[in-house]
């Protein structure tokens, strides 16, 4: 069964940092493309960014909001991805999805909540 | 960056009759070396991650109910839900993956009337 698992958001004041981690199984994780897609309280939905698989280049790719301050990477040998952020703002407090990226997303996890609050 | 809309913003369809909602592309999504349209569609019910519905703006996800199309090209699509059931009732969104920044529509709520 394809699963994703996401776990390290939690609750922390402006200007801090986390590391999310996603880990994946169920499929050859060496070889898929990873993005990261949030969702604030009540409101849609927004791509973060994607990482690549390493054959394809491992590059990474990120919106306007988050560049600078997000870095995704990527560990195949442990099937996992992560998203180190920084310089946290009070907007970033949302529910934070990973997902495979065929262009479209499938599957998602559960998704971990991440709050920004003085 | 491509910017998604979509229309109405909530309906309310009784049971076993037709939701349509739209979705706008502010540019062409459609790849014209392999005339395919970059969009997908997502269900997402309360508490749970989004789930693909559709993706080439019509080509169904393995397990979705044949009572769920999308059709459209270019900058103008539709979800199409025949035959509303109660289990549909749930927020839609579109997206394009035509180029990053990927984008979504806003989202369109299906209640049941």
């Amino acid at each position: 069964e394809v699963q994703l698992v996401e776990s390290g958001g939690g609750l922390l004041k402006p200007g801090g940092s986390l590391r999310l981690s996603c880990a994946a199984s169920g499929f050859t994780f060496t070889n898929a493309w990873m993005s990261w897609v949030r969702q604030a309280p009540g409101k849609g939905l927004e791509w973060v960014g994607r990482i690549k698989s390493k054959i394809d280049g491992g590059t990474t790719d990120y919106a306007a909001p988050v560049k600078g301050r997000f870095t995704i990477s990527r560990d195949d040998s442990k099937n996992t991805l992560y998203m180190q952020m920084n310089s946290l703002k009070t907007e970033d407090t949302a529910m934070y999805y990973c997902a495979t990226d065929h262009g479209w997303f499938d599957p998602w996890g559960q998704g971990t909540l991440v709050t920004v609050s003085s | 960056d491509i910017v998604m809309t979509q229309s109405p913003d909530s309906l309310a369809v009784s049971l076993g009759e037709r939701a349509t909602i739209n979705c706008k592309s502010s540019q062409s999504v459609l790849y014209s070396s392999n005339d395919k349209n970059y969009l997908a569609w997502y269900q997402q019910k309360p508490g749970q991650p989004p789930k693909l519905i559709i993706y080439w703006a019509s080509t169904r996800e393995s397990g979705v109910p044949d009572r769920f199309s999308g059709s459209g090209s270019g900058t103008d699509f539709t979800l199409t839900i025949s035959s509303l059931q109660a289990e549909d009732v749930a927020v839609y969104y579109c997206q394009q993956y035509y180029t990053t920044p990927f984008t979504f529509g806003p989202g369109t709520k299906v209640d049941i009337k």
